[in-house]
């Protein structure tokens, strides 16, 4: 079945180390994102993706690091510059060319603490 | 002033009751709108995109009102299951960009 794989779904990371999020879709979408949500609060984007080996700094960015090698994968690192990297992290896919652009398809999840 | 607003609830309504969520937007030049479903440590599911002229999907109904920049969700006859947080959805002015509410939780009790 098509769909988006994130892992690990739960990680927990000592403060001042890096940790890398996978993220693989099997959809053939082009586009790809990374949000982060905080208890109570709403998605907010991190890096996004149009095309491989490109890619945007979203409204979150400072502390985070991501790649595009290839079209199936969006991989994020948090790095220790992130002051506060306890959250939800949810990856997405979709076609930026749909009509109407909206629908975003989800990974599950993976939810980082950090101790 | 937040791009997107909710009102984050919790609504508190029994089974088949009919409860309404209100979400604006600050973006006049916004061009799409949607409504996502999440449910508890889940990820967020599509629920509805909201149409200039209202769309309905079973007991579910969207508005779009634009003069006055805000979208309406209306569930009819609530079940259990709708228990969630609905987030508000609004396209930026990129077609990249999708901005995000902080959700309106419901609870339907029996």
């Amino acid at each position: 079945d098509g769909g988006i794989t994130q892992s690990p779904k739960y990680l927990f990371r000592k403060e001042g180390q890096n940790v890398t999020l996978s993220c693989e879709q099997n959809l053939n979408h082009d586009a790809m994102y990374w949000y982060r949500q905080d208890p109570g609060q709403g998605l907010r984007l991190i890096y996004y993706s149009q095309i491989v080996n490109d890619f945007q700094k979203g409204d979150i960015a400072e502390g985070y690091s991501v790649s595009r090698e290839k079209k199936e994968s969006f991989p994020l690192t948090v790095t220790s510059a992130q002051k506060n990297p306890t959250a939800f992290y949810l990856c997405a896919s979709n076609y930026p060319g749909q009509s109407p652009t909206g629908e975003l398809f989800f990974g599950e999840g993976s939810r980082l603490t950090v101790l | 002033r937040k791009e997107v607003e909710q009102d984050p609830g919790p609504f508190n309504v029994p089974e088949g009751a009919t409860v309404a969520f209100n979400c604006t937007y600050s973006n006049s030049a916004s061009q799409s709108f949607f409504w996502y479903r999440q449910d508890c440590r889940k990820e967020p599911k599509l629920l509805m995109s909201v149409y200039s002229s209202g769309n309905e999907d079973g007991r579910f109904t969207a508005q779009l009102n634009r003069a006055s920049q805000y979208i309406s969700l209306l569930i009819r006859d609530s079940k259990l299951s709708d228990s969630a947080t609905y987030l508000c959805v609004v396209r930026g002015d990129s077609s990249y960009k999708l901005i995000f509410g902080s959700g309106t939780r419901l609870l339907v009790r029996p």
